[in-house]
């Protein structure tokens, strides 16, 4: 079975500061991708960034990079220069290569203060 | 635009009454999924779709049915079985195999169905 833990269930960032969100993994599944997913008040899902198993540099999209720590099995979402809009769930997530069977972890949701 | 549709926006059941939410993707994907999400909750997995014509159980499958005739559209049907079905559904498609399988593959989703008990 494959399970996705995050930790945090609310986060608070000053503007224009980096956050850490934590997202843990498990799975017996050598071949996975990790997502992020962030969600605002509105409902709809917005990718933000992948990382593959076999990736051996963490992957960075813009402001947002991912800390990939295979041994640990976490994969924390890192947001730099934190905007007012950042404000949202955000929801880490697996895919089982195999199966085709994805898991999604409890969410954290992120508040950006002025 | 290529993107993922869901219909109705909002959705009220009566007792006893199945209803079913509409999933059509024009992004000629060919994995689809369904998930429910309870409020300040995360998504489970209801049911997902590799090919069309097959589909798989996901962790909470009991009280809904599905279907793939088309690779475009993945209908869910909540039945009167599912006994609490108040909650947001998602609907999302990926295109599946990639260079690593399904693994590189994000999902697109749908704008959501708000689903009410009268």
């Amino acid at each position: 079975a494959q399970k996705i833990t995050q930790t945090q269930p609310g986060m608070f960032v000053q503007e224009k500061e980096a956050v850490t969100l934590d997202c843990t993994y498990d799975t017996s599944d050598p071949s996975y991708g990790l997502f992020w997913y962030k969600q605002p008040s509105s409902g709809e899902m917005i990718f933000l960034i992948y990382q593959g198993s076999y990736d051996q540099q963490n992957a960075t999209e813009g402001r947002y990079s991912l800390n990939f720590q295979k041994a640990r099995k976490s994969a924390n979402l890192v947001i730099s220069a934190s905007q007012l809009g950042d404000s949202a769930m955000y929801f880490c997530a697996m895919l089982n290569t195999n199966a085709g069977k994805s898991t999604f972890g409890d969410g954290t949701t992120l508040t950006v203060k002025p | 635009d290529g993107g993922i549709t869901q219909s109705p926006k909002y959705l009220f059941r009566k007792e006893g009454q199945n209803v079913t939410l509409s999933c059509e993707q024009n992004l000629n994907h060919d994995a689809m999924y369904w998930y429910r999400q309870d409020p300040g909750q995360g998504l489970r997995l209801i049911y997902y779709s590799q090919i069309v014509n097959d589909f798989q159980k996901g962790d909470i499958a009991e009280g809904y049915s599905v279907s793939r005739e088309k690779k475009e559209s993945f209908p869910l049907t909540v039945t009167s079985a599912q006994k609490n079905p108040t909650a947001f559904y998602l609907c999302a498609s990926s295109r599946g195999f990639g260079q690593a399988g399904y693994s590189n593959q994000p999902q697109h989703f749908g704008d959501g169905t708000r689903l009410s008990i009268l």
